[in-house]
């Protein structure tokens, strides 16, 4: 696997499930991020770790919750969810660098549909 | 806060022919980066070029350059001999400081090349 992975590429879920999507990156950065892109809207930064620790959190709803449990995985737990959270969720990576620029790589997304 | 605005919802352009691509930002802080990023129908973000703030010349990434003028506070992607396979979304984004890594994406263009 190269680049920017992420698991399942397309969930359907109800209000009241628990699911969890995947992002793993084989890419060596010690950043990575979750965002949401719902239709007709900006991509919107959900949760950014740096180092394995957590460093933004963008007003997120807590039926939203992210773990980073190494410098090359991530996960974001869903639970309780409504239909406005349906949307593609990408995830992204990118090295941390004291200068310079950290342009960041991204997955193909995960497409969340809430029934 | 900062923000970008891309007014260009959708924009046409003959094969082999050089595009432009409208993108205006806000920003209050003196170190920033501006960055575009291509997202074809599968879904994935991929990075296409990078501006400094500080830069004095403008990036060039292959047929893809930014024509970055400050003082106008815009930063429009110019495709040159345009390819069917250019056909996506395009963002325009712009990262704190001049890393990037919070990036505010705007809304989009969605590019069509014809034959």
């Amino acid at each position: 696997e190269t680049g920017v992975t992420q698991t399942p590429r397309h969930l359907v879920m109800g209000m009241t499930n628990k699911k969890s999507l995947k992002c793993e990156q084989h890419l060596g950065h010690n950043a990575m991020y979750w965002y949401k892109q719902s239709a007709k809207k900006p991509l919107e930064l959900m949760f950014v770790y740096s180092l394995e620790e957590r460093v933004e959190n963008n007003s997120v709803p807590s039926r939203f919750s992210p773990e980073c449990p190494n410098s090359s995985h991530l996960f974001l737990h869903l639970h309780t969810l409504q239909p406005e959270d349906s949307a593609l969720y990408l995830c992204a990576s990118s090295q941390d660098r004291t200068s310079g620029y950290n342009e960041q790589f991204f997955g193909p997304g995960t497409r969340l549909t809430v029934l | 806060a900062q923000k970008i605005t891309q007014t260009q919802p959708g924009m046409f352009v003959q094969e082999k022919e050089a595009v432009t691509l409208d993108c205006t930002y806000d920003t209050s802080d003196q170190s920033y980066g501006l960055f575009w990023y291509k997202q074809p129908s599968s879904g994935e973000m991929i990075f296409l070029i990078y501006q400094g703030s500080y830069d004095e010349q403008n990036a060039t990434e292959g047929r893809y350059s930014l024509n970055f003028q400050k003082a106008r506070k815009s930063a429009n992607l110019v495709i040159s001999a345009s390819q069917l396979g250019d056909s996506a979304m395009y963002f325009c984004a712009i990262g704190q400081g001049g890393g990037g890594n919070k990036l505010t994406f705007g809304t989009g263009t969605q590019l069509k090349v014809e034959l």
